[in-house]
């Protein structure tokens, strides 16, 4: 499978605490991608990050990007209960148009 | 719906019937791409273009046809459907250009009884 994998699969934490997910993908890049959804819905694209970036910022958004070891890592900060939702990387394939997706994290904010 | 319309939002299928799900977009975006998100499995990949007369496979292109005869028009075509194509089916379009990324249509949910 391409798919890449993401970890936890599902995280619970309390509202003003911070929210780390991990993500693996599988083969060279030219840029990975972090997306949100809201039960039932599509998909919203969160924030873009290139294969020569190592870190990006984007309000409470902090992702990095470490090419050696095919991972990222998206930090929601001070979560809310509206950010409760699943987040899913994906993978932009070097030299192609394919965008891959993670298999996804369940995140559940308590007020 | 981000500028992607997908029909119809629910479908249901007998096992061996062919249908087209339907995917527009009004951004003029070149890649377009079908995807279909089964419960703790993610998205994959079904099929993907990237512009008009082009198109290629993606992770589970099997049982599935696609064409671009325009930019806007992205169809889906299941051939013979099957049970294990119960799923739920989005369609995206996509800018990577200046930290852009995809986006999603609300998905068409499908049962293949």
């Amino acid at each position: 499978s391409q798919q890449g994998e993401e970890d936890p699969q599902a995280l619970s934490i309390q509202e003003g605490e911070n929210a780390t997910m991990n993500c693996s993908y599988k083969t060279s890049i030219n840029n990975l991608q972090w997306y949100r959804q809201n039960s039932g819905r599509g998909l919203v694209h969160l924030i873009l990050i290139r294969s020569n970036e190592r870190e990006k910022h984007s309000g409470r958004l902090r992702v990095t990007l470490d090419t050696s070891k095919k991972s990222s890592s998206l930090l929601i900060t001070a979560s809310r209960a509206a950010d409760t939702a699943s987040y899913f990387c994906a993978s932009q394939y070097y030299n192609t148009d394919k965008l891959i997706f993670g298999t996804g994290t369940r995140l559940q904010v308590f007020p | 719906n981000a500028g992607v319309t997908q029909t119809p939002k629910f479908q249901v299928l007998k096992t061996g019937q062919s249908m087209t799900l339907q995917c527009a977009q009004d951004m003029n975006h070149e890649y377009m791409s079908w995807y279909r998100q089964d419960p703790g499995m993610g998205l994959r990949l079904i099929h993907y273009s990237v512009g008009a007369g082009i198109t290629d496979q993606g992770e589970v292109p099997n049982g599935y046809n696609v064409s671009r005869s325009t930019t806007e028009d992205f169809p889906l075509r299941l051939l013979s459907a099957a049970p294990s194509q119960t799923s739920v089916y989005f369609c995206a379009r996509s800018y990577f250009q200046g930290g852009g990324g995809a986006f999603f249509g609300q998905g068409t949910r499908l049962t293949v009884v």
